[in-house]
């Protein structure tokens, strides 16, 4: 079975640092991995999605790296802005149904 | 091209009443999952959809609730006899495609947020 691991599972930083979210998972024999952010009340909206055959996907300032030998994938956020706060959450794409970790709360303040 | 619609957005119900909630996928998407999310908790996988057939429900009760995506219409998931533990975020999402050697990008809906007093 699948297990998926975000961490850490909340981040406060200054506006203007650069960011490291990670995501970990136990079954490496996956076809994709999926970046999204949640909003307070909202529903999840897809940031980057990175195929298995694929290192990594890039979206403006978000930057995403995908290692399956090690399990592991990574969404760096550069130059972050108050209007990043939000929970980030990977689905790791297996056979037929994606599994979720439980996400990273990030606060940017000003 | 309308994402993926949800409604209701909210929805209270008294204990023992039924709950149904309806999704519509992105057009051209055939294949629907729906997740439930409690505070502070990440999104279980409950029920995998597609037309006309149900691929994999191991995530949903086997008491009370079911699922349907018809060859017209919605998706809806149905809580029956609802009881407190069933209060919750429900999330639809669709995709293109999906299957043993792939699962496509996910599109999720809003979300419809069920209190059951």
């Amino acid at each position: 079975k699948q297990e998926v691991t975000q961490i850490p599972a909340a981040l406060s930083v200054p506006e203007g640092e650069n960011l490291v979210l990670n995501c970990s998972f136990t079954d490496s024999a996956i076809y994709n991995l999926q970046w999204f952010r949640q909003d307070p009340g909202k529903g999840l909206t897809s940031l980057l999605l990175i195929q298995s055959s694929q290192r990594e996907q890039t979206s403006g300032r978000l930057n995403a790296s995908l290692d399956k030998s090690s399990g592991r994938s990574t969404l760096y956020i550069a130059a972050s802005q108050p209007g990043d706060s939000a929970t980030y959450l990977c689905a790791v794409g297996g056979s037929y149904i994606p599994t979720f970790g439980r996400g990273t709360s990030l606060i940017v303040h000003p | 091209n309308a994402g993926v619609m949800q409604n209701p957005r909210h929805l209270v119900r008294r204990r023992g009443q039924e709950a149904r909630l309806r999704c519509s996928p992105m057009k051209g998407h055939s294949h629907v999952y729906w997740y439930r999310q409690l505070p502070e908790e990440g999104l279980k996988f409950m029920v995998y959809l597609q037309k006309e057939n149900i691929i994999d429900e191991s995530g949903m009760p086997k008491e009370r609730f079911s699922a349907e995506f018809p060859k017209e219409g919605p998706s809806i998931l149905r809580i029956q006899q609802v009881v407190r533990g069933d209060s919750a975020a429900y999330f639809c999402a669709s995709s293109t495609l999906a299957g043993p050697s792939n699962t496509g990008e996910l599109f999720f809906g809003e979300g419809s947020r069920l209190t059951v007093l």
